[in-house]
């Protein structure tokens, strides 16, 4: 099946720092990445949707000057989490998809952020 | 009201037992739907897709039910490997902005035990 590499897989960073998190598609064209966040024992939270090409589609309650994305190709999409704060510690995961509507997500490893 | 709902369970089972679980959706304009599994610290990972007239893969099937807006998944022959949390998954797709939303429901914890 398709492959979303996720990088890096752990990031460990002082408070005030900013982590910039990689999220490619290997075999497939993503026209759209998803980024979410998940803390300890609780579901998957949307953070933004970006399509190639186009801002990204924040989600209510998330500041798109903090969580900074760019959708720059179809392979590729980052999330910069930017003054990280300890509070800021997740999982953060990204999930690629093909255009086709009904067509599966394809997540990437995650991201596991711990902000010090 | 969440645009996905699941009851969060945990369910425990016995090995061996069937189990169900449902998830509900609220914007009618869903088109697609998706059942992942998400192990403990890791990466959701598909499991099935959910098909209008019911799809079946070995012991897992899925259903769906658009008028009552919602969709099950049937787990048969419970295996201690079946431990884990199910995602329910709604695609909507956003006409507005030309992309797709990918929804997902809280997910429901499953622990099978021996």
């Amino acid at each position: 099946g398709a492959v979303v590499s996720q990088h890096p897989s752990r990031v460990i960073c002082k408070s005030g720092t900013s982590v910039k998190i990689e999220c490619r598609s290997l075999d497939f064209q993503a026209t759209t990445m998803f980024w979410y966040r998940q803390f300890p024992k609780q579901s998957l939270m949307l953070m933004a949707t970006s399509n190639e090409g186009s801002k990204a589609t924040y989600e209510q309650g998330v500041e798109k000057d903090k969580f900074l994305i760019n959708h720059a190709s179809l392979t590729l999409s980052t999330l910069t989490v930017t003054s990280a704060h300890p509070e800021d510690s997740s999982f953060y995961i990204c999930s690629a998809k093909h255009s086709l509507l009904n067509t599966e997500a394809f997540f990437g490893q995650g991201t596991r952020l711990t902000v010090v | 009201r969440k645009e996905v709902e699941q009851d969060p369970g945990p369910f425990n089972v016995p090995e061996g037992a069937t189990v169900a679980f449902n998830c509900t959706y609220s914007n009618s304009a869903s088109q697609s739907f998706f059942w992942y599994r998400q192990d403990c610290r890791k990466e959701p990972k598909l499991l099935m897709s959910v098909y209008s007239s019911g799809n079946e893969d070995g012991r897992f099937t899925a259903q769906l039910n658009r008028a009552s807006q919602y969709i099950s998944l049937l787990i048969r022959d419970s295996k201690l490997s079946d431990s884990a949390t199910y995602l329910c998954v709604v695609i909507l797709e956003m006409f507005s902005g030309g992309y797709n939303k990918l929804i997902f429901g809280a997910g429901t914890r499953l622990a099978v035990h021996p």
